[in-house]
């Protein structure tokens, strides 16, 4: 059964910095990895999909890496604002294209 | 495209009502997705659609729960009873995944409380 986990739980860095999101997957079988964004109330937004024969994709200040071999993904976030503010949640898509999230990770960035 | 439409956007019943949540998803996707987040266990996967029929629904509770899609542009999730444990975020999202590169789009969702 596949199993989505994120570190850090939370996470809060002052304006500026670059920062890291950490996601692990345990079964290597995926057909793609993505990155979402929720803010409060709201639902959640697709950030970037990384397909699971390419290494990396980049949007704007975010840069995601995916190693399917050992499970893991990372989003990397450049000069982050205040505006970044929010959940992030990493999902597989697996057999059958079931998407499956992690618990996410909750970020503040303090002005 | 106006995005994944659902509604209402918030239900307050009783213990032992009929609950029935609604989504339109985006126009020509193939497969439909219904969610439901909790702070307690995150966002879980309770049954998806591909071309209306049901595909996967072992994350489906209960028997209370049940989910239908009579057509491309309409589904539905029913709980009969609604019990106080069932208050939560439900979300609808779509996709058109035949291929393996493409988003997952999510609704507005819908709040639950079951008094």
């Amino acid at each position: 059964k596949q199993e989505v986990t994120q570190i850090p739980a939370a996470l809060s860095v002052p304006e500026g910095e670059n920062l890291v999101l950490n996601c692990s997957f345990t079964d290597s079988a995926i057909y793609n990895l993505q990155w979402f964004r929720q803010d409060p109330g709201k639902g959640l937004t697709s950030l970037l999909l990384i397909q699971s024969s390419q290494r990396e994709q980049t949007s704007g200040r975010l840069n995601a890496s995916l190693d399917k071999s050992s499970g893991r993904s990372t989003l990397y976030i450049a000069a982050s604002q205040p505006g970044d503010s929010a959940t992030y949640l990493c999902a597989v898509s697996t057999g059958g294209f079931k998407t499956i999230f992690g618990a996410g990770t909750r970020l503040f960035v303090k002005a | 495209d106006a995005g994944v439409i659902q509604s209402p956007r918030h239900e307050v019943t009783e213990m032992g009502q009929e609950v029935t949540l609604r989504c339109k998803p985006i126009s020509g996707h193939d497969y439909l997705f219904w969610y439901r987040q909790t702070m307690m266990r995150g966002l879980e996967l309770l049954i998806y659609f591909n071309n209306n029929v049901p595909i996967d629904d072992s994350g489906m509770p209960e028997d209370r729960f049940s989910a239908k899609m009579p057509n491309a542009s309409f589904s539905t999730l029913k709980i009969q009873p609604s019990e106080p444990r069932d208050s939560a975020v439900y979300f609808c999202a779509s996709s058109l995944q035949g291929a393996t590169n493409e988003k997952l789009f999510f609704g507005s969702g819908t709040q639950l409380s079951v008094l």
